[in-house]
């Protein structure tokens, strides 16, 4: 069966430094990967969708690679802001119809001053 | 834009009693809504999806006869969970898309439900 794998323990940074996570995939590539913050007590928020046949997203500080070679997507906050503290989750769309996401179990990012 | 709204946040009730939660999209109309349910770091997991005026899709292992969902407009979705016992306890959280490609959801902020 299809897994996702988000490194489960605490990544801590400090400000202004660079912060990446990694979502790594088994089996087939999805047609669409998706990265959502989750702050404490909250529902997700989407920040970037990048395709199967895009390589780099960009979207203000946030990258996003696709590798379909290596099953892995990196997530990249650049410049990083204690606010950016979040959980981050990937979410595999393997349907191309955003229909069925699947979720990582995310990976929580604190940036210390 | 792309606001969804749950009601109500946070809910605690006795066993054997119902508990409805409503998910609305605020300024779309939501295609496709999705149910998801998500315990304590723990990934989220889709509970079904709904599409308005049509049956629910439920995913393998979830009762629907326990997690009762209705999308009866473009902007409404409700989730009853019936006769709820401790183990029902978790945070549910509903989604919608607005039909435009690319897939990514809206979400709600949540529902704590807290059986007793």
């Amino acid at each position: 069966s299809q897994k996702i794998e988000q490194n489960s323990e605490a990544l801590n940074i400090q400000e202004g430094k660079t912060a990446t996570l990694t979502c790594n995939y088994t089996n087939y590539s999805p047609a669409y990967l998706q990265w959502y913050r989750q702050d404490p007590g909250r529902g997700p928020v989407f920040l970037l969708l990048i395709r199967e046949n895009e390589k780099e997203k960009r979207k203000e500080r946030l990258k996003v690679t696709f590798d379909t070679t290596l099953k892995q997507s990196l997530f990249h906050i650049t410049a990083s802001q204690p606010a950016d503290s979040a959980t981050y989750l990937c979410a595999l769309d393997f349907t191309g119809g955003g229909n069925k996401l699947t979720f990582g179990t995310g990976t929580q990012l604190k940036v210390e001053l | 834009g792309a606001v969804v709204s749950q009601h109500p946040s946070r809910v605690i009730c006795k066993s054997g009693t119902s508990v409805k939660i409503e998910c609305r999209s605020l300024d779309f109309q939501a295609t496709t809504m999705f149910w998801y349910r998500q315990f304590p770091k723990k990934s989220l997991m889709l509970m079904a999806t709904s599409n308005e005026g049509s049956k629910a899709t439920y995913e393998q292992g979830v009762e629907k006869d326990k997690f009762l969902i209705n999308h009866a407009s473009l902007t409404l979705s409700t989730l009853t969970v019936t006769s709820a016992h401790p183990e029902d306890s978790s945070f549910y959280i509903c989604s919608a898309r607005d039909g435009s490609e690319g897939g990514e959801q809206f979400f709600g902020p949540g529902t704590r439900l807290t059986v007793l």
